[in-house]
Parts: structure tokens; sequence; C-alpha cells
């Protein structure tokens, strides 16, 4: 009865360098998050996803970051040329269906440095 | 806009109670609450719909009054295990692309430590 699972725990990576950060939503669950949390906050909405399809990426900085949840395999969170403000951990949420009402169940997070 | 929770840190003995407070500026259709233990993923708590519901899980309930746009948290005589940092996630119905969804802002957390 597996959960939300995001890979790579941790991730480390230097200035300039991409980061790619997985999240395979729960059994049945088509709707997928993604949130960046700082030490010491709270979560904050970066983009939501459904199959193939971008529904709300207001959350998501207009450069570097991108998203996609292809028909087959895991969400993906792309960060390029990383800087250091970039520290911080992701989570990914997955949700069975799209109302308000529908809870969100969370992944492990991944904690990405940059050195 | 993000919503406030009060307090923002509480220290309690093993068996007291608790009420943390969560108030947003929007109208709202429900409110999520979640636990985080530190480094650990954020844990579902339960949702509050509209209709002033009382929910509970375990000795934890909560309330929600939509006219006040506001929800509590209760925890009725804590144990250890409630130490974590509590968020509120306020939900608001979107539409985008010809898709109505639910958005989560959630607050800036409240942490809860409980002590033996």
């Amino acid at each position: 009865n597996a959960g939300v699972m995001q890979n790579p725990r941790h991730l480390v990576r230097r200035r300039g360098q991409e980061a790619r950060l997985r999240c395979s939503p729960m059994k049945g669950h088509s709707h997928v998050y993604w949130y960046r949390q700082l030490p010491e906050e709270g979560l904050k909405f970066m983009v939501y996803l459904q199959k193939e399809n971008i529904i709300d990426e207001s959350g998501m900085p207009k450069e570097r970051f991108s998203a996609e949840f292809p028909k087959e395999g895991p969400s993906i969170l792309r960060i390029q040329q990383v800087v250091r403000g970039d520290s911080a951990a992701y989570f990914c949420a997955s949700s069975r269906g799209q109302e308000p009402y529908q809870p969100q169940h969370f992944g492990d997070g991944t904690r990405l440095s940059i050195l | 806009q993000q919503p406030v929770q009060s307090p923002q840190a509480v220290i309690l003995r093993e068996g007291e109670d608790a009420v943390i407070n969560c108030s947003s500026s929007k109208a709202l259709y429900s409110v999520h609450w979640y636990r985080q233990k530190h480094g650990e993923a954020p844990v579902f708590l339960m949702i509050l719909l509209k209709g002033g519901e009382q929910k509970g899980h375990e000795k934890i309930s909560a309330s929600f009054n939509e006219k006040k746009q506001q929800s509590s948290l209760y925890l009725t005589a804590s144990q250890l295990s409630y130490s974590g940092t509590y968020f509120c996630g306020p939900a608001q119905r979107r539409s985008a692309g010809g898709t109505s969804y639910g958005k989560l802002t959630f607050g800036q957390g409240t942490i809860l430590t409980v002590h033996p």
C-alpha cells in the first residue's frame, strides 16, 4: 500500500547544474501538486498537474522551473541552472480528485542543497 | 494571501489541552489540517467542510465557521506524539483551463511541543 513516493530524498547540486525531482502519486490518484518549504516556514504552492496537463502553475517561478506529469511515469519537477536560493525541501502531494474536499497526501520530500 | 495561525508556538505538559486557530481573509470552501514532524512529510489529519461542522480524529477535533472564515483545532489530553508543527490549509475553489479544482494555501504553522 505505497504512499506518495519521492526521490531522491536528498539532492546536492552545484550552482548552475540541473536538478530533477521525481514524484509517483498514490495508487488511484491522478492529481499531483508540488510545494516548496523553506526552513521554519510553511508550504508554498508551486504547481498543480493532472496527467499530461498543467492546470495551475501560478506559484512556480517563470524562469528555470518546469514541471510535467506524463501519461506514463512519475511527475518531474525540473530546476535548471540552480542557484543558492533554490535550496529548500520540495514536497509532492497527490489526491484522488480535484475537488476542494479531497485530501492531499504528501510524500517524504526531496531536500535540495545547492553548493 | 496566507492564512494566519495563532499561536505561533505552544508548550504543553502531557494531558493538557490546546487550541490552534486559523483565519483567512478569503471565502473558503473547506479547511484542511496537517501535522508535520521535523524532517518528515506533512500528515493529513482532517478536512472541515462548509456548515460549521466539527470533526474528530482520536482526541483531536476541529471546527469551521465559514462566515467568519475561521477554523480551530482542538487537542485534548495531549500526548507526547502530538508534538510537531500544525498547518491549516484553507481551500478555495478555482478554475483554470476549463477545470474547476481546490487550491490550498497553507498557514505559517503552529509549533506544538508536549513535555512529559
